[in-house]
């Protein structure tokens, strides 16, 4: 069973390049999260999408872009990365505002 | 503005009974949730209360109490398996989650 995969694992990127990072679900789920995690901070909201064809901003979305074409699939893009976007991504989907199911995580760092 | 607050650290012996408190305080209430991340790993779901009340589940328990804006998770005899963070997460009247930092459990032999 599948449920949440995200892609690469782990990253090292130049200041200023671009990265997506890929999120894919195989459970149906309508709503999709991309959250990152910091050392002695809580889970913060980047961006967020209800159903496929929509997104919104979470708390801390400048930087950062999403798209969701279709119901599967939900990526983020970091146009021109900076160094304070160096932390641990994690892609989550829930069923309306149940239980979030995360993915595995990436691990980003910008040098 | 919004806030939880969880304990950074707690270190218990294994077999034995701990509580991680979480104090909340938002804009709103949609239920509180628990999860468990073990180092590396992604986040896992526990425990969910919107109710008043304790919620049993196993060797793990959650308590909420609306009115004084606290919970707390308690695990019962403690496996080295349970050392971990628990994040404590509230739903507000947008329904979007509130994350505290999580609680880092230690569990000594």
């Amino acid at each position: 069973t599948a449920g949440i995969t995200q892609a690469p694992t782990s990253q090292i990127l130049a200041a200023g390049r671009s990265m997506t990072l890929r999120c894919t679900q195989d459970m149906r789920h309508n709503a999709m999260y991309w959250y990152r995690q910091d050392l002695g901070l809580g889970l913060r909201l980047i961006h967020y999408s209800n159903t496929a064809g929509t997104t919104g901003k979470g708390e801390v979305p400048d930087g950062y872009s999403v798209s969701r074409a279709n119901t599967d699939d939900f990526p983020l893009t970091l146009a021109s990365a900076v160094p304070s976007q160096t932390s641990v991504y994690f892609c989550a989907s829930s069923e309306s505002t149940g239980e979030l199911f995360f993915g595995e995580g990436s691990r980003l760092t910008v040098l | 503005g919004q806030n939880i607050d969880q304990p950074t650290e707690m270190t218990a012996t294994e077999g034995a009974i701990v509580q991680i408190n979480c104090t909340y305080q938002t804009s709103g209430f949609n239920g509180l949730f628990w999860y468990q991340q073990h180092a590396g790993e992604a986040p896992t779901f526990l425990s969910y209360n919107v109710l008043d009340g304790l919620e049993e589940k196993g060797r793990f328990s959650s308590f909420l109490s609306r009115s004084k804006g606290y919970s707390y998770l308690l695990l019962k005899e403690l496996q080295m398996k349970d050392s971990a963070s628990y994040l404590c997460a509230v739903m507000d009247s947008n329904y979007q989650l509130i994350w505290g930092a999580g609680t880092k459990l230690i569990i000594k032999p």
